[in-house]
């Protein structure tokens, strides 16, 4: 069965530098991964998804994620975040043939001014 | 612009009561999901709807039933609400594709059970 894990719970950054959100995938063929973004006391929100082609994904608000397949992995990135991205982020893992994604725990993220 | 709509954001009821959470979507999306989402525990599935009176059962479908009489609205009963069930619930709805894909979610109810 598929699992998704995202190593941290917590991460901060500075207002401006560059972000890194780690997710770890388990799963024998290739997945479908997705990352979201849940603002405080909102609903979550696709921010790109990972099906096939270019292992480098673009989504919105300038957020981007690498498939590495050797590696299991489909980190996020932005290369300079703004208080606005302050929110929880949470990695999924699709199988092949049913509708259904699996959610990692979510990793919290906090900006410093 | 796809909408998924619960019918509260905030809901407070008593142990033993029956509780009726509602979800509705209106971009004719066949998948409806039920989410429960705790701190530290994520996002984990309670049941599924593919289809108009079909559903499946999640990883933690214990306590809960669901109810999909239209294609566009998806309930989610608590038929005797306990205290380990004070969480924040998610809807969530998609196309059926046979193979995952984007799931719109709406903004969430945060259910007190006293």
């Amino acid at each position: 069965a598929q699992s998704v894990t995202q190593p941290d719970i917590h991460i901060t950054v500075s207002e401006g530098a560059s972000l890194e959100l780690r997710c770890n995938y388990s799963y024998g063929a290739t997945p479908y991964l997705f990352w979201y973004v849940q603002s405080p006391g909102q609903g979550l929100q696709l921010l790109l998804k990972y099906f096939s082609g270019d292992t480098l994904v673009q989504g919105i608000k300038g957020f981007e994620a690498e498939f590495k397949r050797s590696q299991s992995s489909f980190n996020l990135r932005k290369p300079s975040v703004h208080w606005s991205d302050a929110a929880e982020y949470f990695c999924a893992v699709g199988a092949g043939r049913d509708d259904k994604i699996i959610f990692g725990k979510g990793t919290r993220l906090h900006i410093l001014p | 612009d796809v909408k998924v709509t619960q019918s509260s954001r905030y809901l407070v009821k008593r142990t033993g009561e029956k509780v009726f959470l509602e979800c509705v979507q209106d971009m004719d999306h066949e998948n409806m999901f039920w989410y429960r989402q705790d701190p530290g525990l994520g996002l984990r599935l309670i049941y599924f709807s593919y289809d108009v009176k079909m559903k499946e059962k999640g990883d933690i479908p214990e306590g809960y039933s669901v109810s999909r009489e239209k294609k566009e609205r998806f309930s989610l009963i608590l038929e005797s609400a306990s205290t380990n069930q004070t969480s924040m619930y998610l809807c969530a709805s998609s196309w059926a594709v046979l193979r995952p894909d984007t799931q719109y979610f709406g903004p969430g109810t945060r259910l007190t059970v006293l």
